[in-house]
This record gives C-alpha cells, sequence and structure tokens, in this order.
C-alpha cells in the first residue's frame, strides 16, 4: 500500500519567514495530494492540493509543488504568521478505491 | 454550512465494553471514510464506503471493529470488547465522487477514552 512520509516532524520560524515542509510518496499510482492544517482540539482542514497532471499551484500565501519522477511534494507558506502555528498533514490518494493515506505530521510554530 | 457532524463528541468507557460512534456525512456525499489519530500522528485510515458498500478496510483493524453505513447515509463505528489501546481520537470524512477527485471534509470527531 500507498506509505507517506512527511518532514520535519518540527518547524520553527520567525514571523514574516518562510516555512517548507517535504513529504515523499510510495505509490506511483497516486494521482492526487491535499494538505490539510489541524489545530489544537479541531478537525483536519484542507487548505491546499494538487493534482498529478500539474507541477504547482499557488493560493495567495500558501504553494505546492509536486516532482513526479522523485515521488515527492512540498508545502510553501510565505509571510508566516502566528495564525498559521498548527500542524500540517500531507496526504495521497491512490488506487481506484480513493484512499488516503496521511504522512506523521509537521508542527509549525511561528514565533512572533 | 451543515458540515460532517459526529457524536458523541466524548465518550469513556471502561475496558471490556463496547462503545458505537455515529457519522452523518454532507448530505451530497456519497463516500464516507472513517479514521483513527492518535497524539503527534497523522489520521490512521480505518475503513471506507462508497454508498452503502464497504470498499475497504485497514489490515490493522482487528475483528473488534466493525462499520456499517445502511442505505449510504450515515455510518456507525463500533467497537466490542474496548481496550485501552483504543483510546484516540476516530474521525469521519465525506467527499463526493466525480470525474475530479473531491477532497475530503472532516467532521470534530469523537474522542475515546477507554479507561
Amino acid at each position: 500500500g500507498e506509505n507517506v512520509e512527511q518532514h520535519p516532524s518540527t518547524l520553527s520560524v520567525q514571523e514574516g519567514d518562510s516555512a517548507v515542509i517535504k513529504c515523499t510518496y510510495s505509490d506511483s499510482a497516486s494521482n492526487y495530494f491535499p494538505w490539510y492544517k489541524q489545530e489544537l482540539g479541531k478537525r483536519p482542514q484542507l487548505i491546499i492540493d494538487i493534482r498529478s497532471n500539474v507541477g504547482e499551484k499557488k493560493d495567495q500565501r500558501i504553494a505546492v509543488t509536486l516532482n513526479k519522477t522523485a515521488k515527492h511534494f512540498s508545502l510553501h507558506i510565505t509571510e508566516t504568521q502566528p495564525e498559521d502555528s498548527a500542524v500540517y498533514f500531507c496526504a495521497a490518494l491512490s488506487g481506484g478505491y480513493q484512499k488516503v493515506t496521511f504522512g506523521t505530521g509537521t508542527k509549525l510554530q511561528v514565533i512572533p | 454550512d451543515t458540515g460532517v457532524s459526529q457524536d458523541p463528541r466524548h465518550k469513556i468507557t471502561k475496558r471490556g465494553q463496547n462503545v458505537t460512534f455515529r457519522c452523518d456525512p454532507i448530505s451530497e456525499h456519497n463516500r464516507l471514510y472513517w479514521y483513527r489519530q492518535t497524539l503527534g500522528q497523522g489520521p490512521e485510515f480505518l475503513t471506507y464506503f462508497q454508498n452503502e458498500a464497504q470498499l475497504e478496510k485497514s489490515r490493522l483493524l482487528s475483528d473488534r471493529f466493525s462499520a456499517e453505513r445502511p442505505k449510504g447515509s450515515f455510518s456507525t463505528l463500533e467497537i466490542q470488547r474496548t481496550e485501552q489501546g483504543d483510546s484516540a481520537m476516530y474521525l469521519c470524512a465525506s467527499s463526493r465522487s466525480r470525474t475530479e477527485t473531491s477532497p475530503l471534509h472532516f467532521g470534530n470527531g469523537t474522542r475515546l477514552t477507554v479507561t
């Protein structure tokens, strides 16, 4: 089955700096890669996603890149703000049954 | 926004008891997922329904776990003879199948504590 690895597990940045979170996946058939943000005690919420037919997608301060050959994808957050502090999960969707496999999460702390 | 709703929000039970959780997906969503999440970990896939059909079940899921989705609407997840290792947040998510992949929308989860 699919295996998703995520790094780093924790990340501290100064407010205004950029943050980058990286993930790798194992199943070359995976074709959809969402990113979720989870604040303490709350549900995971989708922040951006990318499909395998594109290499990059941007939404304001958030961007995601995908390298299908290397089977890795990354989340980039620019001009970080304290409200960006949360746990971020990458995920990959594989197989005809639409099973989504999550990474282990990155705890991002933005220091004011 | 009707969203995905889960009930109860919290459940405390003694080891050996059975528990049942309910999930009501977004009304037009035909796919429903159950995940389990422990502290510091990502959501772990348990099982998945398309309409009323259970299409996949994690090999990690013991026979004590069973899920149903009668009539393709709400779903229930039952854990029999609970163990302390079952303590976790149980998340339900739903999505809509169409030509393009539809993202998962999560509920607030049911936090289970087994004492």
